[in-house]
């Protein structure tokens, strides 16, 4: 089964610096991971979809990189915004089973 | 293109009392889900369906019913509402594959 652990809980950063999330996962037989926000009160948004042949895909300010042998992918956010301040959830994805989500990465962004 | 609908927003139940959610998509999508989300569990599969016609358990099923009559429709029931069963409910759709997947705005459900 499926686990997914994301590291820390809860991040406060000065608007303006770099930063990095991270997800591992104990199963490596997955096809992608997807990167996920989500604002207070709302659904999830997609953020960055990652293809398990790939290291790295690229959004924006946005950057998420895949170790899917060490099962672990990091989202990394460069010269945060304080509208980047959202709940940041994983989703590495085996194929047609259900995605198993991260409780996620809370990121504060102080101005 | 409206993505993926949810019906209600929010809703206030009694225990004992039913209700139904309804989740909509008109992407064509074959798989819909339904999840919980509580403070400090994260989201947790309730019960899914690969196609119309087709369900599936997931983590969470007890206390719920779902139905998937039509493609586009995925409806999630609660026979006996409990307080337990307070929470945010967010269904989401996809299309067959491992490809990208597409919340909707979540329904916020009290159970008193």
């Amino acid at each position: 089964k499926q686990e997914v652990t994301q590291i820390p809980a809860a991040l406060s950063v000065p608007e303006g610096e770099n930063l990095v999330l991270n997800c591992s996962f104990t199963d490596s037989a997955i096809y992608n991971l997807q990167w996920f926000r989500q604002d207070p009160g709302k659904g999830l948004t997609s953020l960055l979809l990652i293809q398990s042949s790939q290291r790295e895909q690229t959004s924006g300010r946005l950057n998420a990189s895949l170790d899917k042998s060490s099962g672990r992918s990091t989202l990394y956010i460069a010269a945060s915004q304080p509208g980047d301040s959202a709940t940041y959830l994983c989703a590495p994805d085996s194929g047609n089973t259900p995605l198993v989500f991260g409780k996620g990465t809370r990121l504060s962004v102080i101005a | 293109n409206a993505g993926v609908t949810q019906t209600p927003k929010f809703r206030v139940l009694k225990t004992g009392q039913s209700m139904t959610l309804l989740c909509a998509q008109d992407m064509n999508h074959e798989y819909m889900y339904w999840y919980r989300q509580d403070p400090g569990m994260g989201l947790r599969l309730i019960h899914y369906s690969v196609g119309e016609g087709t369900t599936a358990k997931g983590e969470v099923p007890d206390g719920y019913n779902v139905s998937r009559l039509k493609k586009q429709n995925f409806l999630l029931g609660l026979e006996s509402a409990a307080p337990s069963q307070t929470s945010v409910y967010f269904c989401a759709s996809r299309i067959q594959g491992a490809r990208e997947q597409y919340f909707g705005p979540g329904t916020r459900l009290t159970v008193t």
